[in-house]
């Protein structure tokens, strides 16, 4: 089936500095999305991004579907920015998650 | 209040009991899912439904019972729990599969406990 890694599966920030996380497919890229999952567990869709760049404030995305990878960035970070980001790849119906990468930001 | 909700927040349940877990969306949102989050596993998927009526296995689907009479619900059933089903349950819907231009929205959680 699809595979969805994640990189690094930990980081840890100052406040203020900068960070990418990675996401690669085993598979096509299908209506990818970014999730963070809070401390208190509530999943928050961050970005819809199939292909291109899309930006939100400190955070932006960018998905190469081609060399299938997607980059979250997060700038000048912040400690509500800690917790768990997910990507997401569609198989089928369905989305299929990566692991996470757990942030926490001090 | 318009949204995606999720009943109840914590379970606790003992093993052969049957628990079913609520999920109520307000979007009229064709497709809804059902997921389990555990450590180590990420989220993983045990049923969906495209449309009312329609359901279908995820990756996940043993030990668990769906049912979509209405658009707006989509209770998932434990027929017998086992505590390898503890885990905090993820109830989402999304508006189409070939344009998810809001992607999925998640409900806040279900988590539940077998003793």
């Amino acid at each position: 089936g699809i595979q969805v890694e994640q990189s690094p599966p930990d980081l840890i920030l100052q406040e203020g500095a900068n960070s990418t996380l990675r996401c690669n497919f085993s598979d096509s890229v299908n209506n990818l999305q970014w999730f963070h999952q809070n401390p208190w567990g509530q999943l928050i869709n961050l970005f819809y991004i199939p292909s291109g760049t899309k930006q939100n404030g400190r955070l932006s995305a960018t998905t190469v579907a081609t060399e299938r990878y997607s980059l979250l960035y997060i700038s000048s970070s912040q400690t509500t920015d800690s917790g768990v980001y997910f990507c997401a790849n569609q198989a089928g119906t369905a989305l299929i998650f990566g692991k996470g990468t757990t942030l926490s930001v001090s | 209040d318009a949204g995606i909700t999720q009943s109840p927040r914590y379970k606790i349940t003992e093993t052969g009991r049957q628990v079913t877990l609520m999920c109520h969306q307000t979007w009229s949102h064709s497709y809804m899912f059902w997921y389990r989050q555990d450590l180590g596993h990420g989220l993983r998927l045990i049923y969906y439904s495209a449309a009312a009526d329609i359901t279908d296995k995820g990756e996940v689907p043993d030990g668990y019972v769906v049912s979509r009479s209405k658009t707006e619900n989509f209770p998932l059933t434990l027929e017998s729990a086992t505590r390898s089903q503890t885990s905090v349950y993820f109830c989402a819907s999304s508006d189409s599969q070939g344009h998810y231009s809001s992607g999925y929205t998640f409900g806040s959680g279900t988590r539940l406990t077998v003793v």
